[in-house]
């Protein structure tokens, strides 16, 4: 399975900008890159998707590195309601495979 | 709106004594996921249905089944719950399987096992 690293917990503060690493070195050609949040008691909820360029939506932005062995979600103004934990996933053959996450904790 | 329920949302057994939990969705998806997360983990794919067609991941353990009657309806029985299968469940849809397809995910099912 392709693997996926990221911190596991960053902190932000309301209305600022936040940066989510993740790198996937191990990354093949096909795989897309996922990324879905779980809010506190709910289940994840998709956020962005792409495969080689950089990606926008109503939610965030994704930044896809050239070689693809690493990217970047951006919330562009954190909110209290984005605290949540951040999943990178890499999907390949459609399977997703959820690794630790990183809990982002948003201050006022 | 279209979406994924998940009932009930919490779920009390006893030690061996089998349990089921049920998904629905209306969003008319050929695909339908069952995933265990465990305190402080992230969610584990368990099986997933694609249309008829059952998948069962290689270290999903037989205590664990799974049945689709219709495209509407999946559910999940444990049929010997140990006090280790205490986690939230986690149901999800997707229209087909494939690499850029995104899974729409259900608010869960808390089990514990007494």
């Amino acid at each position: 399975d392709a693997k996926t690293t990221q911190p596991n917990s960053m902190e932000s503060n309301e209305e600022e900008p936040v940066h989510l690493p993740c790198n996937h070195s191990t990354i093949s050609g096909t795989d897309y890159i996922h990324w879905y949040r779980q809010l506190p008691s709910q289940g994840p909820e998709y956020v962005i998707h792409g495969l080689t360029s950089n990606v926008n939506n109503r939610m965030a932005s994704l930044a896809i590195a050239e070689d693809r062995k690493s990217s970047t979600l951006i919330l562009h103004r954190a909110t209290l309601r984005d605290a949540a934990v951040y999943y990178c996933i890499l999907i390949r053959l459609g399977d997703m495979r959820f690794g630790a996450g990183t809990r982002l904790t948003v201050k006022p | 709106d279209a979406m994924v329920i998940q009932n009930p949302r919490y779920q009390v057994t006893q030690f061996g004594k089998p349990v089921t939990l049920s998904c629905s969705q209306t969003l008319n998806h050929n695909v339908m996921y069952w995933y265990q997360q465990k305190s402080s983990q992230a969610p584990k794919l368990l099986f997933h249905y694609y249309d008829k067609d059952f998948n069962n991941e290689a270290d999903t353990p037989d205590n664990f089944q799974s049945r689709r009657p219709n495209t509407s309806f999946c559910f999940l029985d444990i049929r010997s719950p140990g006090l280790g299968d205490a986690a939230m469940y986690l149901c999800a849809t997707s229209s087909t399987s494939g690499v850029s397809v995104t899974q729409y995910f259900g608010p869960g099912t808390r089990l514990t096992v007494l």
